[in-house]
């Protein structure tokens, strides 16, 4: 059964950093690229971030360039989202998701869903 | 403001056909990139619903149906049912903006 779990999300307040992963199962991690998509409360999804099977190339949203790093570790199929200088906009369900292998960039769907991690910025 | 912009909600019967359109631009929709649905249950994940514009993932009911005609997309869902009542995103890729986009989404609500 394939799943994505994610987690590292919390409180953080304006400024601070947090570091989210995703562990992966079911499916072969390695192969896949993957992407981080949020979700503020009551609002729609957002792409984040995109990156390929080896970790070697990595997009981001304009809202996060430079503050976010997105990465994977294939031998733990594990991928990650560190975030710093957070602000209140960063709010948000933090989803990864696997892009289906029936596409291709920069046609890529998602088909493969963590539950989604709660990352709230506040003081 | 999305990109790609999606009715805020629409709604039908049980047993009628609804259709969500996803109004995108020459930069996206237009440009000739694909689109795709995702439906997302209350409290849920999204899933994958629709395709490359018209192709069902393994699993999904033929009920649900995918188009697209220059710069826009639209999903129909036939044969409505009380279970249909979610979410629905459109999503693409925008080469202005280098990046992948969704719609504002749109909520269904089975009558």
């Amino acid at each position: 059964e394939v799943q994505l779990v994610e987690s590292g999300g919390g409180l953080v307040q304006p400024g601070g950093s947090l570091r989210l992963s995703c562990a992966a199962s079911g499916f072969t991690f390695s192969t896949y690229w993957m992407y981080w998509v949020r979700q503020a409360p009551g609002k729609g999804l957002v792409w984040v971030s995109r990156i390929n099977s080896d970790g070697s190339s990595t997009s981001y949203a304009d809202s996060v360039k430079g503050r976010f790093t997105n990465s994977r570790d294939n031998a733990k199929n594990t991928l990650y989202l560190q975030m710093n200088s957070l602000r209140a906009e960063d709010t948000a369900v933090y989803y990864c998701a696997g892009v289906f292998k029936g596409t291709t960039w920069p046609n890529e769907a998602l088909d493969y869903w963590g539950q989604g991690t709660l990352v709230t910025v506040s003081s | 403001q999305s990109v790609l912009t999606q009715p805020p909600s629409v709604s039908g019967a049980p047993g009628q056909r609804v259709t969500i359109s996803c109004t995108g631009s020459s930069s996206n929709i237009g440009a000739g990139y694909d689109v795709h649905w995702y439906q997302q249950l209350p409290g849920t994940a999204p899933k994958l619903l629709i395709y490359g514009n018209s192709n069902r993932p393994s699993g999904v009911p033929d009920r649900f149906s995918g188009s697209k005609s220059g710069t826009s997309a639209s999903l129909a869902i036939t044969g409505l049912q009380a279970e249909d009542e979610a979410d629905y995103y459109c999503q693409s890729y925008d080469s202005s903006l280098s990046g992948w986009m969704f719609g504002g989404g749109t909520k269904l609500t089975v009558l």
